[in-house]
């Protein structure tokens, strides 16, 4: 099966820093990959996708950037924020019918 | 409704006694999903379902577990006998069509004493 996994389960930042959350993913096959964010005790909320045929996606703060060759995902989130504080998972599928996601990366926004 | 509701938001159960968690979807969603997330843990998939058709079962993890869903309206996750490791938040998610991105209820924590 396929497997994600994140670089580094724990991450600090200064508020107003910038953050990039890592992913790297194993299945060639992927073709659709979403960040999430999951505050404590809700749902993982979308936050951004983007699509095997792009490279780069920005949003509002956060740029998703593909790098296929190398299977690896990231997240950039501009001029953190503490509400920026939460765990953010990376999910990648290859079919539609489900996605496989990560641990999640903790990310601390320092005041 | 606006969101995906899940309900109960949590439960307390003695091992060997059986659950029902419910999932109302977003109206219009045809896609529905079913994961588990255990304490620190990724998401772990379940089960899907899509419209009318028959629902991929490949994540469950034991016959204790099934799922329902009429149509696109409100599924059941069912687990029969709980154990112990069966303690965790059950997320429910759908979405409108395939391959788009999901949107999730609050999660069923679930607890087994």
């Amino acid at each position: 099966g396929e497997s994600v996994g994140l670089h580094l389960p724990t991450l600090s930042v200064q508020e107003g820093d910038n953050s990039i959350i890592n992913c790297a993913y194993s299945n060639s096959a992927s073709d659709y990959f979403i960040w999430y964010k999951q505050e404590s005790g809700k749902g993982p909320q979308f936050i951004i996708d983007i699509r095997s045929n792009m490279d780069k996606r920005q949003g509002q703060r956060v740029t998703v950037l593909l790098n296929k060759t190398v299977k690896h995902l990231s997240l950039q989130i501009a001029a953190t924020q503490p509400g920026d504080s939460a765990v953010y998972f990376c999910a990648e599928s290859d079919t539609g019918n489900q996605f496989y996601f990560g641990t999640g990366t903790s990310l601390t926004v320092i005041p | 409704g606006a969101g995906v509701s899940q309900s109960p938001s949590n439960k307390v159960t003695e091992k060997g006694k059986d659950v029902e968690l419910r999932c109302d979807p977003i109206s219009g969603h045809t896609a529905l999903y079913w994961y588990r997330q255990r304490l620190g843990q990724g998401l772990e998939f379940l089960i899907y379902f899509q419209g009318n058709s028959a629902p991929d079962k490949s994540g469950l993890p034991s016959d204790r577990f099934s799922a329902e869903r009429t149509g696109e309206s409100v599924s059941t996750l069912t687990i029969q006998r709980t154990q112990q490791e069966d303690s965790a938040v059950y997320l429910c998610a759908s979405s409108l069509v395939r391959g788009s991105g999901y949107t999730f209820g609050s999660g069923t924590r679930l607890t087994v004493v």
